[in-house]
């Protein structure tokens, strides 16, 4: 079974909207990171923002946000204001066990956004 | 901004060589990774390093497969007897430990093996 699922292959969306990412995960552990990392053309993964399954509040950095809701096992990404240069791959990825540093990340298939003006 | 660093950004090889793929961590980090992406596909995870030992490995990381930490600076991923099948990205990643632990990867390195 798939560890982390990410439903959208490709999303489209113009300049200046919002844009939800999906990401559904899956595990038996109590205590879990969620992060969500950015794949620009050129190939470089960029961290974007973490979720520690314990924290109350949906994580926030900038225009990113993560819609966090645990029952559903969901973390979805959040971008405001969508940029020309938030064209990209988006990975969700999950660290099972938080707080034992050293640990595997699990990664999704992607989503590609792409923004248009 | 420190950053993760790799070398090289490409490199070719023939089936069957040798290729030591290079990356310098960010400098206060504790945890070293390697990863792989085959073109088009997801993120996978290969082996974790600690204090100069693997801590975590998977099943992908077998003994084709070796990484070192030869300096206070270096981590390489060595991969004996390339295969078709090699050619990926791969990417270094650091962390420094702590409750998020957010691993930081490099640019990556694009493997072809011929």
């Amino acid at each position: 079974a798939q560890k982390i699922t990410q439903t959208q292959p490709g999303m489209f969306v113009q300049e200046k909207e919002a844009v939800t990412l999906d990401c559904t995960y899956d595990t038996s552990d109590q205590s879990y990171g969620l992060f969500w990392y950015k794949q620009p053309s050129s190939g470089e993964m960029i961290f974007l923002i973490y979720q520690g399954s314990y924290d109350e509040q949906n994580a926030t950095e900038g225009r990113y946000s993560l819609n966090f809701q645990k029952a559903r096992k969901s973390a979805n990404l959040v971008i405001s204001a969508s940029q020309l240069g938030d064209s990209a791959m988006y990975f969700c990825a999950m660290r099972e066990v938080e707080g034992q540093a050293g640990t595997a990340l699990i990664f999704g298939k992607g989503t590609t956004l792409s923004v248009s003006s | 901004e420190p950053e993760v660093t790799q070398t090289p950004s490409h490199q070719v090889t023939q089936m069957g060589q040798e290729v030591i793929l290079r990356c310098v961590p960010i400098s206060n980090h504790l945890y070293f990774y390697w990863y792989r992406q085959i073109l088009g596909q997801k993120v996978e995870f290969l082996v974790s390093f600690y204090n100069n030992e693997i801590s975590e490995k998977s099943e992908i990381f077998d003994d084709q497969f070796s990484v070192e930490r030869p300096d206070g600076s270096n981590f390489t991923l060595k991969i004996r007897s390339t295969k078709l099948e090699d050619s990926a990205m791969y990417f270094c990643a650091s962390s420094e430990g702590g409750i998020t632990d957010t691993q930081y990867f490099g640019p990556g390195t694009r493997l072809t093996v011929l």
